[in-house]
């Protein structure tokens, strides 16, 4: 059974620029969920979607935005980069009936570098 | 004040010891407690997961929740090299299942 797919693994960008990040749940999986990973901060919650609708929304500039497409694949879009938006983004994928356990699946994660 | 503290290490220690990973938060409404392992260059995998206080043991992990000290524990019988990894606890309240609040982590190694 294939894992959580995250494209691209590593990006470069610079100020000012926007970048779409992807993630592929696992098979069967409706619920994803977005993380920003940064030595500083460490790992914060995004957002979550389930079934193309935004469930929860961390607390975050209205510059990252995310969406779900009806195969439960998932794109996070951030606009007008700043160099702290480097960071290790996270996707994470779930059954909904894991949600109790808080079993989330997270793939390898997308390294954005911004210049 | 972050929600969830955790010491970021480094913590090193000889194979065969017994660690001791820890988080303390604020938030009374934190309801699941769960402890997230990272090896590097890859995502976090679920470790063990306990509801409300008490402990729960998994072969050499064992999981500790004090809910009225708002602190928990991570135990690691006979460490392995493999056991080396960034340890994350995370928790979460009743609703927001995927809204969880992550510690810092704490970089562990295991010296042969």
């Amino acid at each position: 059974k294939a894992g959580v797919t995250q494209t691209p693994r590593y990006l470069i960008k610079t100020r000012g620029q926007q970048v779409t990040l992807s993630c592929s749940p696992i098979s069967g999986h409706r619920s994803v969920s977005w993380y920003q990973q940064t030595p500083g901060q460490g790992l914060q919650f995004l957002f979550e979607y389930f079934s193309e609708t935004q469930r929860n929304k961390g607390n975050f500039p209205g510059r990252f935005s995310g969406r779900q497409f009806s195969n439960s694949r998932s794109e996070m879009n951030v606009s007008t980069l700043e160099l702290g938006d480097s960071a290790l983004y996270l996707c994470a994928s779930s059954l909904e009936a894991s949600l109790r356990t808080g079993e989330l699946f997270f793939g390898e994660g997308s390294r954005l570098t911004v210049l | 004040q972050k929600e969830v503290e955790q010491d970021p290490g480094p913590l090193s220690v000889p194979e065969g010891a017994i660690v001791s990973l820890n988080c303390t938060y604020s938030n009374s409404a934190f309801q699941y407690f769960m402890w997230y392992r990272q090896y590097s260059r890859k995502g976090p995998e679920l470790l063990m997961y306990t509801y409300s206080s008490g402990n729960k043991e998994d072969g050499r992990f064992t999981a500790q929740v004090d809910k009225s000290s708002k602190y928990i524990s991570l135990f690691i019988r006979d460490s392995q090299p493999s056991d080396s990894a960034t340890y994350l606890c995370a928790m979460r309240g009743s609703q927001g299942a995927q809204k969880l609040v992550f510690g810092q982590g704490t970089r562990l190694t295991i010296n042969p």
